[in-house]
């Protein structure tokens, strides 16, 4: 398994308040991603990262941001958390994203319950 | 992003063979099929993937038509822990930053 750890992995917080989500890699992986999976959606991109200090938006990105300042680590963070933020957010990374490279592994989730 | 059609649900016997399809009629010659699985509450977890050549790895084996329309994800000794939802993905290689597009998958149950 890729090495992927997400923390936390549970997490309940109330509206208005900051949440901070981190993934860690230990593959050295260029790119890293953020999703969030709620039911009858499936998983939705949020932000994704090609680089140290290179990021870019995904389809849901509104209410996120992200910042990677390593390679290593990927934050995401709801800097004002609201009920419809709840949800399970799962990172992934990949190699690259050309031929043979961009295959995306995941990690094991966060669950997210904004109260 | 080309569009998948799965069977929402299958049932396989422990031990035999689970073959789940996936039809893709609509896919570009620069999009290759990969398949990913998620076990309740976990994470996704990435299977095998393949343009146009029948791919075997250690999980599984996947079977593309010549004309790329469909395929097939063989798990060939299913068990117990094979129980998950399969997603089958089309999407373009050389897609920097592009998104995974889930479906509902395909729910297989594996059953003593």
């Amino acid at each position: 398994d890729a090495g992927i750890t997400q923390s936390p992995r549970h997490k309940v917080t109330e509206t208005g308040t900051p949440v901070t989500l981190r993934c860690h890699q230990t593959e050295n992986h260029r790119y890293m991603y953020w999703y969030r999976q709620d039911p009858g959606h499936g998983l939705r991109l949020i932000h994704y990262s090609y680089g140290v200090k290179d990021t870019d938006k995904g389809e849901v990105s509104d209410g996120y941001s992200v910042s990677r300042s390593k390679t290593e680590d990927f934050l995401l963070t709801l800097e004002s958390a609201t009920s419809s933020q709840t949800s399970v957010y799962f990172c992934a990374i990949s190699e690259g994203a050309g031929f043979e490279t961009d295959t995306q592994y995941f990690g094991p989730g966060t669950r997210l319950t904004v109260l | 992003d080309a569009k998948t059609t799965q069977p929402p649900s299958m049932d396989c016997a422990e031990g035999r063979a689970a073959n789940l399809p996936c039809n893709h009629s609509t896919i570009s010659g620069n999009e290759y099929v990969y398949w990913y699985r998620q076990i309740h509450s976990q994470g996704p977890q990435y299977i095998i993937h393949g343009l146009k050549n029948n791919e075997t790895n250690e999980m599984a084996s996947l079977i593309i038509t010549e004309d790329r329309k469909s395929s097939t994800l063989i798990l060939p000794h299913a068990t117990l822990r094979d129980t998950a939802v399969y997603y089958c993905i089309v999407r373009p290689y050389n897609n920097q930053g592009g998104k995974l597009i889930f479906g509902q998958g395909t729910e297989l149950s594996v059953k003593p």
